[in-house]
């Protein structure tokens, strides 16, 4: 089914560990996105990219590092992973100026 | 630092009733407006968007936006218990700029 499928669902990891969070998307959108979802926060992106092997920083992009070889995939890779990183990820997709479409989200758990 | 507020609820009505959400934005170049509603432990779903001044209405959903005033709102009528959710309201100009509210929690009590 066409879609965007994130992964693992649900991950525990320990402090200073690295960890990759997976994206697909089946609609061939330009655009993909990372939130992350916070009590008090809301959504706050982290990372955005308009085509394959073009991505730029959100509004909290400091310990995450993404790329896009392929246009279907965008994934999020914590490269030393805090306390302060425990959250829901959503990753997302669209055309330009249409709207987002979410992924069912990574529940991630830092120990 | 572009803003999008909403009131932060809860929001509590009647089952049938009209239930009113909205929000404020700080960009006036935001053009695109987006309506999310979240059940607990899912992911934000499409509900509405809107792009002109105006009312655009989709079911039992109705979208608001005055750009002069920077307010967006989203009526429901004849609201159920399974509306019961948080809404989010997004703002952007161009899929890049979307920033999004907190979101309201609506209850609906049968």
């Amino acid at each position: 089914d066409a879609g965007i499928t994130q992964s693992p669902r649900y991950k525990i990891t320990e402090t200073g560990r690295q960890v990759t969070l997976m994206c697909h998307q089946t609609w061939s959108h330009s655009y993909m996105f990372w939130y992350r979802q916070d009590l008090g926060h809301g959504l706050r992106l982290i990372y955005y990219s308009a085509a394959a092997d073009i991505t730029d920083k959100g509004e909290v992009p400091d310990g995450y590092v993404v790329s896009r070889s392929k246009t279907e995939n965008f994934p999020l890779t914590l490269e030393s992973a805090t306390r302060s990183q425990t959250s829901v990820y959503f990753c997302a997709s669209s055309e330009w100026d249409s709207p987002l479409h979410f992924g069912n989200g990574t529940r991630l758990t830092v120990t | 630092q572009k803003e999008v507020e909403q009131n932060s609820g809860p929001l509590s009505v009647p089952e049938g009733a009209i239930a009113s959400l909205n929000c404020t934005y700080s960009d006036r170049g935001s053009q695109s407006f987006f309506w999310y509603r979240q059940y607990s432990g899912k992911s934000p779903e499409l509900i509405m968007f809107i792009y002109s001044n105006g009312d655009k209405e989709d079911g039992r959903f109705t979208a608001q936006l005055n750009k002069a005033s920077q307010y967006v709102s989203l009526l429901i009528r004849d609201s159920q218990p399974s509306d019961s959710a948080t809404y989010l309201c997004a703002g952007g100009g161009g899929s890049e700029k979307l920033v999004f509210g907190k979101g309201t929690k609506l209850t609906v009590n049968p």
